[in-house]
């Protein structure tokens, strides 16, 4: 069964700082990876997504998730955060097809120190 | 704008109570999903529904259950309401496929008094 893992609960950088939010996934096969970010209040938003071909992905808002197979991982960056990006983020992976069902990883928190 | 819309916003009711959250996907996607977050438990996927039909089931209650018309908006009704059911409902949709991201609406916030 497909499973992700966001192993930090809570990050806090300050702004301006490079980020790096950890995702790790099983799947047998490739799989299909999602990275929503979620405002407080809102629902969640794509920010990126990766199917298969260059295993970098750029995403909306200057993020960007890389790929690695040999590690199971989908970790999301950013050069240089913004107060804006504080919000909750969470990473996902494309189950079966037939149920096209999406799991979702139990998210990682972020606050921007000032 | 995800093209997804849910209402109503916020719905405040009693224990016992029945609600229906209604869920509008964006134009083309046959696929409605509907997810509770909540704090203790984080985003629970419920269930989906793929052209008026059940597709797959999550952690959905008995005392909860959905439906999908032939417009494709969905329903979610709640019944037999309880305290630990206040939480922030949402609706995504998506096209057919795995590789097909879901998009969602902005919730519905249910409070149980």
């Amino acid at each position: 069964a497909q499973s992700v893992t966001q192993p930090d609960i809570h990050i806090t950088v300050s702004e301006g700082a490079s980020l790096e939010l950890r995702c790790n996934y099983s799947y047998g096969a490739t799989p299909y990876l999602f990275w929503y970010v979620q405002s407080p209040g809102q629902g969640l938003q794509l920010l990126l997504k990766y199917f298969s071909g260059d295993t970098l992905v750029q995403g909306i808002k200057g993020f960007e998730a890389e790929f690695k197979r040999s590690q199971s991982s989908f970790n999301l960056r950013k050069p240089s955060v913004h107060w804006s990006d504080a919000a909750e983020y969470f990473c996902a992976v494309g189950a079966d097809s037939s149920a096209s069902k999406i799991i979702f990883g139990s998210g990682t928190r972020l606050s921007i120190r000032p | 704008d995800s093209g997804v819309t849910q209402t109503p916003k916020h719905l405040i009711t009693a224990t016992g109570q029945r609600v229906t959250l209604r869920c509008s996907p964006r134009s083309g996607d046959l696929s409605v999903y509907w997810y509770q977050q909540s704090l203790d438990q984080g985003l629970q996927f419920l269930i989906q529904y793929y052209n008026g039909e059940e597709r797959a089931k999550g952690n959905i209650l008995e005392r909860f259950s959905a439906q999908q018309f032939p417009d494709l908006h969905s329903e979610l009704n709640l019944s037999s309401l309880e305290l630990g059911d206040s939480a922030l409902y949402f609706c995504a949709s998506s096209g057919e496929g795995a590789n097909q991201p879901q998009h969602f609406g902005d919730g519905t916030r249910l409070s149980i008094l």
